[in-house]
């Protein structure tokens, strides 16, 4: 069965380094999404991707965060400078073969924990 | 403020009870999903509503549009259905809103 996976399952960073977190999503998926959870709190939305752009984003994704689709098989999210609230653990997920992504069921990666010392 | 509400967060069962966990939700939405988190953080999509009722085997999800309600049902629940359930909506301009999850634990 395809699946979303995401790299690495776990990473470690200083604050103010830049983190990026790769994501392969279902390969004849249109949508994307990013989420994360920080720990004990519930999962929030960051951003969605369709069509090479961003379509929805958050009040979480600033200017610190950008998301990228290099070569049509990876979706990266990348953190500019982090900061200690930054950790949580990060979830992609991909949906959508037709047109009209938010109606389709996602399919999530098993996330990327992210630990900002 | 939360867009959507769960309940209850909390819930304990004995093997075979019917389950029942409830979602409101305040925005106007074009979706509405169900997930379910594993003990290991792992996210798994149950279904997506917007309208009416869909059934997978022993899970049920109604959604009301006109009460801005959705329950999950769970019928003969079985304690590897220990986990958390999510309910999310996605709003008109795609944004997701979750609620906090209800953490339901079957005990044999």
């Amino acid at each position: 069965e395809p699946e979303v996976t995401q790299t690495p399952s776990h990473q470690v960073t200083q604050m103010g380094q830049e983190v990026i977190l790769r994501c392969v999503p279902i390969s004849n998926h249109l949508y994307f999404y990013w989420y994360r959870q920080i720990l004990g709190q519930k999962v929030e939305f960051l951003v969605s991707f369709y069509n090479n752009e961003i379509s929805e984003k958050s009040e979480i994704f600033d200017d610190q965060f950008s998301v990228e689709r290099p070569d049509g098989s990876n979706f990266t999210l990348k953190i500019r400078s982090t900061k200690l609230e930054d950790s949580a653990m990060y979830f992609c997920a991909s949906s959508g073969t037709q047109k009209g992504g938010r109606r389709n069921i996602q399919y999530f990666g098993a996330g990327t924990r992210l630990s900002v010392l | 403020k939360n867009e959507v509400e769960q309940s209850p967060q909390n819930l304990t069962a004995q093997e075979g009870e019917f389950i029942t966990i409830n979602c409101s939700y305040s925005v106007g939405i074009s979706a509405l999903h169900w997930l379910q988190q594993h003990p290991g953080g792992g996210i798994v999509s149950l279904f997506m509503l917007s309208s009416g009722k869909k059934k997978h085997g022993r899970l049920i999800a109604t959604i009301n549009i006109q009460e801005k309600h959705s329950s999950l049902h769970i019928t003969a629940s079985h304690p590897r259905d220990s986990a958390v359930y999510i309910c999310a909506v996605a709003n008109t301009g795609n944004q997701f809103y979750f609620g906090t999850g209800t953490s339901l634990t079957v005990i044999p």
